[in-house]
């Protein structure tokens, strides 16, 4: 939604860079976890998920690490593209359990 | 497929005024919720619910109410609107548990 970008952590990159966003998370028994991407105005889009059993996972351009020892989630962009501008989330799941638990997001910029 | 649709995409309202907004879902799924997203505060839990006839309170339930009578719809009530339930609001719809969860394009309320 607008001004979602207020307060977040930020990273600036330049247009063809990796980028890596991280996260803690909160619960040592979360068993599944989810990045969103959220463009101005939009809703969340799903970019990937990995359940715990998982240390890495890779999609088209994106890869999420997982170290469940320091309870810390990555997600890595390859050549970062200015439509790659975005807040992204992190959330985290327990498998018997319905919610989401969201992290605060982090406002990744992409200077072309 | 239109997956998850929520009505209106904006709405203000008068302190004390009551208003509902719509959320549908076409993809069968079991699971729904809604979020409101402040910034600074990232997404947070209103209610959800694992099916039709079955709801239950997320982290920020107080002002608002659902029901479930269709696995379609999931609609969120404010019986008496105020200025701190200014919000971006999204429904969710998913499987639930560590499969993925599809978020609406929001409804951006503002109480005056």
């Amino acid at each position: 939604g607008e001004n979602v970008g207020l307060h977040l952590p930020t990273l600036s990159v330049q247009e063809g860079d990796n980028s890596i966003i991280n996260c803690a998370y909160s619960n040592s028994a979360s068993d599944y976890f989810i990045w969103y991407k959220q463009e101005s105005g939009k809703g969340p889009q799903f970019i990937i998920d990995i359940r715990s059993n998982m240390d890495k996972r890779q999609g088209q351009r994106v890869t999420v690490l997982l170290n469940k020892t320091v309870k810390h989630l990555s997600l890595q962009i390859a050549a970062t593209q200015p439509g790659d501008s975005a807040v992204y989330f992190c959330a985290e799941n327990l498998f018997s359990n319905y919610k989401l638990t969201f992290g605060k997001g982090t406002l990744l910029t992409v200077n072309p | 497929n239109a997956g998850v649709t929520q009505t209106p995409k904006f709405q203000v309202l008068k302190t004390g005024q009551s208003m509902t907004l719509q959320c549908a879902q076409d993809m069968n799924h079991e699971y729904m919720s809604w979020y409101r997203q402040d910034p600074g505060m990232g997404l947070r839990l209103i209610h959800y619910s694992v099916g039709a006839g079955i709801t239950d309170q997320g982290e920020v339930p107080n002002g608002y109410n659902v029901s479930r009578s269709t696995t379609e719809d999931f609609p969120l009530r404010l019986l008496s609107a105020a200025p701190s339930q200014t919000s971006v609001y999204f429904c969710v719809a998913g499987r639930g548990g560590a499969y993925e969860q599809y978020f609406g394009p929001g409804t951006r309320l503002t109480v005056t």
